[in-house]
């Protein structure tokens, strides 16, 4: 596609309900994040992938988040039993390759997670 | 403890006028400081970014000003149009930009009057 595609665009939750949420990055984009945005905030790192290997899960708020890119492309975020502080906008953003020169993150429209 | 501290929290502009948000860092190893912009429901896209070696970089309507030794930079937009209108967000990183770790601030809503 032409840019990173995030499904769902939105998805309302039960408090101690699981979620998972799909990111397409640009193809043949080596690096992967996930980001959470709460209303009115600045984006906050949760994760970091180069292929399928996780290089960086230091954003991650509690151990009910977990991440994956199993084949180097698609990645989900998965949040177990969901918590009313959960509700955010997730952000996925893809990249080229580190170390190439070209730096820039594009991001996808995200996922507005409401937790009720 | 945050990191990159991003002000005003709002801005109002006259169309025409030109725009300034500021953002302030502590962290020394940040090296790739860029600025995104974002509309109401969608992602923040990419508007200029600049590297600590220079002090100023310009790209059409839109600059970045660098100053390493008080640990500020800013962006500034001139000829400031409605559809400018749209929330501003700083950024830092201490890779260069090539891990995309990048540290946010809490973001400037810009609303160009016309």
């Amino acid at each position: 596609g032409a840019g990173v595609s995030q499904s769902p665009r939105y998805k309302v939750a039960k408090r101690g309900q699981d979620v998972a949420l799909r990111c397409d990055p640009i193809s043949g984009h080596v690096s992967l994040f996930w980001y959470q945005q709460a209303l009115g905030q600045g984006p906050e790192f949760l994760t970091y992938f180069q292929n399928e290997a996780q290089l960086d899960k230091s954003g991650l708020p509690s151990d009910r988040f977990f991440a994956e890119r199993p084949e180097g492309s698609v990645s989900t975020l998965k949040i177990q039993r969901t918590q009313q502080e959960d509700s955010a906008v997730y952000l996925c953003a893809s990249s080229l390759s580190p170390g190439q020169g070209n730096t820039e993150a594009f991001f996808g429209q995200g996922t507005r997670l409401t937790v009720v | 403890q945050q990191q990159v501290k991003q002000s005003p929290q709002s801005l109002i502009v006259q169309k025409g006028g030109i725009s300034i948000i500021n953002c302030a860092y502590e962290n020394t190893a940040f090296d790739y400081f860029p600025w995104y912009q974002q509309f109401p429901g969608k992602g923040p896209a990419l508007l200029i970014a600049i590297r600590p070696d220079v002090s100023e970089k310009k790209e059409g309507r839109f600059t970045i000003s660098f100053n390493k030794s008080a640990k500020q930079f800013s962006l500034h937009i001139m000829d400031s149009q409605p559809g400018d209108s749209a929330t501003y967000f700083c950024a830092a990183s201490p890779y260069g930009g090539s891990q995309g770790n990048l540290i946010f601030g809490k973001g400037t809503k810009l609303s160009v009057k016309p």
